[in-house]
This record gives structure tokens, sequence and C-alpha cells, in this order.
């Protein structure tokens, strides 16, 4: 039972575009969301996060959306850079839950120079 | 900066075998995570814990336990190590109360022959 679902596996945009990496939860108990990077080798990094009362959070290059009706959210990087190439995940936190965070599958983005 | 280690990058062990996987933070965080990271199911929660001596099961206990003797160190352990218990090792810490974001370690790849 996957309640943080990242269903796009990979994606693949050219530099200086914009990078749009989605995220679909199912419990409408979470109330905050995070995202991380994770390089190979490496641990997952803490990029940015949104509280469920809020619908944008931006943070330079990055943003992030929540539409907490459909329960999606997204990441816009933009412009992508060749060094954002990492596998991003989304996280989700619930305000009733013992403080853990539920992690999607996770999607690698490449940006190609 | 916050500063988790894992006490090994890769390890290599045999079916059968008892296991050990340390993480030290040096934050004086109270909460400490066990996930592992498989591809196209993301990070998934093992065991965490609230406090010294204390543990809760996450979503995939079986097969492991745990251990906090002390604040600054949980200990994953393998009982009887199996080939499917194969994965990368994810340690996190994270502060007390409200506070949502997860501090990674750099992971132990391990590999059960």
């Amino acid at each position: 039972d996957q309640q943080v679902k990242q269903n796009s596996p990979s994606l693949s945009v050219q530099e200086g575009r914009i990078s749009i990496l989605n995220c679909d939860y199912t419990n409408s108990m979470f109330d905050y969301f995070l995202w991380y990077k994770k390089y190979p080798a490496e641990g997952p990094t803490f990029l940015i996060s949104i509280s469920s009362i809020k619908d944008k959070n931006e943070d330079g290059r990055f943003t992030v959306f929540l539409n907490k009706s459909a329960k999606h959210l997204s990441l816009h990087i933009v412009p992508s850079q060749p060094g954002d190439s990492a596998v991003y995940f989304c996280a989700a936190h619930g305000s009733s839950n013992t403080g853990k965070l539920i992690f999607g599958q996770g999607t690698t983005l490449q940006v190609k120079p | 900066d916050v500063k988790v280690t894992q006490s090994s990058r890769y390890l290599v062990k045999r079916t059968g075998e008892k296991v050990f996987l340390e993480c030290v933070q040096d934050m004086d965080h109270e909460n400490m995570f066990w996930y592992r990271q498989d591809p196209g199911l993301g990070l998934r929660l093992i065991y965490f814990s609230y406090d010294v001596k204390m543990k809760e099961k996450g979503d995939i206990p079986e097969g492991y336990s745990v251990s906090r003797e002390k604040k600054e160190r949980f200990s994953l352990i393998l009982e009887s190590a199996s080939t499917n218990q194969t994965s990368m090792y994810l340690c996190a810490s994270r502060g007390g109360t409200g506070r949502k974001k997860l501090f990674f370690g750099s992971g132990t790849q391990l590999s059960v022959l």
C-alpha cells in the first residue's frame, strides 16, 4: 500500500529548461511534505519543503507546489543544470502519526548539457 | 553541520551471518531511523527510535532488530542475513518535537551472498 507515489521513474531534460517532478499521496492526514535529492553512493539531502497550509514554496531555482484537493505535489527546477542530475524523493509527514516520513519511489532526473 | 556517520560504506556478508550496521549522530537528536533503499521501491522504514532504549517498528521490520543504548548511536541488526536483505541501508536522525526534516548518513551498501 503505497501512500506516496512517484509514478515517473525517470525524467530527462535539456540544460536550461524546466524540470517538473510529480508526487501523489493518498492520506489526507499528511500535513507536511519534503523533497530530498540523492546522488549515487551518498545519503539523501533535504531540498525543500511545504506545509499543507500553503500551496507554494520557493527557494532559488526550486519551487514546490501543493494541490491538496488533488493530493498532488510537484517540484519545479528552473533553470535545470547538469548538477541537478540525481534521484529525487518526495516524502510526507502526518500530524497524527508517530513522526515517520513516508517516501515515494523516487524519480531519476537527468539534465543533459 | 549535522553529521550522521555510518560505520561502513560497503559490506559483503554470507547468508546466515549476524550483521551489525552502526550509526552515530553528533547533534544530540532524539529521533533516529533506519531505512532501506531499493530500486523502484524508494525508501522504506525498518525501525525508528524516539529516545534511548526506545524503539518502534517501521513498515518492514521482519528479519531486523535494533539497539539504542546511547542517544547518539542507533544500531541495526540482521539476525540471520538473507539474500533478500541485499540493499542500501540509510540511517537518519532528527531533532525533537515539531521538527520534521531528517538528516541522513551516506548509507551502507550491503551485499548478502
